[in-house]
């Protein structure tokens, strides 16, 4: 049940951009990103909805694919702090209330 | 407003011993989860609680029991710890379920069982 991932790294340089997906196998309601710095707690990005409604973050962005169960994220103009691991968590349908996520993917960026 | 808390923060094991981790939200969430992470695995839902009064299984919950005790607190028990279970445990809240709401993350326990 675990979505997987890809890239499992990405290097950029800052003001690159990157794309991160996220694919189930199961259909989905909800996918959810998280952001984890190094010896810290994940902390919430965005909520993509089945229907297409997104709530999170203003300067990244996101999709959700319904049909094929995926959903990618968008970094523009990356950022020093944007590094660290993205993690999607993925709510299934008819299995609510928790999120099963995925191995993450990191993200590295230097000046 | 100090958000979830998680005690202990380090703690080191013999194998077969027995330890509770606590987790407590100040946020008036409904729904608690307990999670494991171990390198390369991402995330893993241990147990949960949707609400108080109910617990549930997530994905990996051999070897561990939780109880809801209150609206507030919810602990994770390890009645034979092994080296399995070396790992950081992370409880989260979320004000009811994850429909709509994000979830809030504590600080993190870091357990190695010798």
């Amino acid at each position: 049940q675990q979505p997987v991932q890809s890239p499992q790294a990405v290097i950029l340089r800052e003001g690159e951009d990157a794309v991160i997906n996220c694919s189930s196998s199961k259909a989905l309601y909800s996918v959810h990103w998280y952001r984890q710095k190094h010896g810290e707690a994940p902390i919430f990005l965005m909520i993509l909805l089945k229907g297409g409604e997104q709530k999170g973050h203003d300067k990244i962005s996101a999709s959700f694919n319904e049909k094929k169960q995926q959903s990618s994220l968008y970094l523009t103009a990356s950022q020093l702090s944007y590094s660290g691991t993205y993690f999607c968590g993925t709510e299934i349908l008819g299995n609510t209330d928790k999120l099963i996520f995925g191995t993450g993917t990191r993200l590295q960026v230097f000046p | 407003n100090a958000g979830v808390t998680q005690t202990p923060k380090f703690q080191v094991l013999k194998t077969g011993q027995s330890m509770t981790l606590q987790c407590a939200q100040d946020m008036n969430h409904n729904s608690m989860y307990w999670y494991r992470q171990d390198p390369g695995m991402g995330l893993r839902l241990i147990y949960y609680s949707a609400s108080e009064g109910t617990t549930d299984k997530g994905e990996v919950p051999n070897g561990y029991n939780v109880s809801r005790l209150n609206k507030r607190e919810f602990s994770l028990r390890l009645e034979s710890a092994a080296p399995s279970q070396t790992s950081v445990y992370f409880c989260a809240s979320s004000g009811w379920g994850v429909r709509t709401d994000t979830q809030y993350f504590g600080p993190g326990t870091r357990l190695t069982v010798l």
